[in-house]
C-alpha cells in the first residue's frame, strides 16, 4: 500500500463548479499537509499548506484535513479554466537529515468553458 | 525571484550513455532533491542532498548517481542510460524545516532511444 494515495483523474468540470479533489494517507507521523499545482510543462508550486486537522481557506482555494480518518481535501470554488492542471498532494516527513515530501500520484483536473 | 533552473528542458539519448543533468538554485538551501515523474506513478524520490558532497539515497536510486560540489549545484548521472529512464526529471531544493516549501525546476524530459 502506498503512503499516499490520490484519484489520478481526469477530472473535467464547468467553468464555475466546485472542485473537490481528495487524498488519503496511512502514515499517522504525518503533521504537515501540502498541497501542489503543476501546469502543463513546469515544476510543480506551493499551492497551500495546513498543519493539524480543520480548514484553511485562501480566496477561492479551501484545504481540509481529517487525521482522524487520514483524509485531506482541496476545494476550489467558481472554477476557472486558469486551474486547469495536475493538484498533487504531498506530505513531509522529517528524516535525521533531512525533510521529504512524499507526494500522490497527481489529479489532472480540466476545466472547460 | 526565486529560482532552481535546470539545465535542459529536453533530452534524447542513447541506450548506453552516461547521461548528466544539471540544476543550480539561488536560493542557498541546504536540501537539494531529484525526482521522476512518470504517468501513474507521480513524483519518486531518486536522490537527495543535504549538504554539500553529502547524499542519500530516495526510493529509487537504482541506475542513478548523484554529485553536489557546491551548494548551489545538484547534478544526477545516468551511469549508463536505459529505455526505461525515459521520464520528466525534476530538481527541487528546499530549507531543513518540515513545514517548507519546496522549490521546482521546470523539469527536464528525458528520451532514451
Amino acid at each position: 500500500q502506498k503512503e499516499v494515495e490520490q484519484d489520478p483523474g481526469p477530472l473535467s468540470v464547468p467553468e464555475g463548479a466546485i472542485v473537490s479533489l481528495n487524498c488519503t494517507y496511512s502514515n499517522s507521523a504525518f503533521q504537515y499537509f501540502m498541497w501542489y499545482r503543476q501546469y502543463s510543462r513546469k515544476g510543480p508550486e506551493l499551492l497551500m499548506y495546513t498543519y493539524s486537522s480543520g480548514n484553511k481557506e485562501d480566496g477561492r482555494f479551501t484545504a481540509q484535513v481529517d487525521k482522524s480518518s487520514k483524509y485531506i481535501s482541496l476545494f476550489i470554488r467558481d472554477s476557472q479554466p486558469s486551474d486547469s492542471a495536475t493538484y498533487l498532494c504531498a506530505m513531509p516527513r522529517v528524516t535525521g537529515t533531512a525533510s521529504k515530501l512524499t507526494f500522490g500520484t497527481g489529479t489532472r483536473l480540466q476545466v472547460t468553458l | 525571484d526565486v529560482k532552481v533552473t535546470q539545465s535542459s528542458r529536453y533530452l534524447v539519448k542513447r541506450t548506453g550513455e552516461k547521461v548528466f543533468l544539471e540544476c543550480v538554485q539561488d536560493m542557498d538551501h541546504e536540501n537539494m532533491f531529484w525526482y521522476r515523474q512518470d504517468p501513474g506513478l507521480g513524483l519518486r524520490l531518486i536522490y537527495f542532498s543535504y549538504d554539500v558532497k553529502m547524499k542519500e539515497k530516495g526510493d529509487i536510486p537504482e541506475g542513478y548517481s548523484v554529485s553536489r560540489e557546491k551548494k548551489e549545484r545538484f547534478s544526477l548521472i545516468l551511469e549508463s542510460a536505459s529505455t526505461n529512464q525515459t521520464s520528466m526529471y525534476l530538481c527541487a531544493s528546499s530549507s531543513p524545516s518540515e513545514n517548507t516549501e519546496a522549490f521546482f525546476g521546470q523539469g527536464t524530459r528525458l528520451t532514451v532511444v
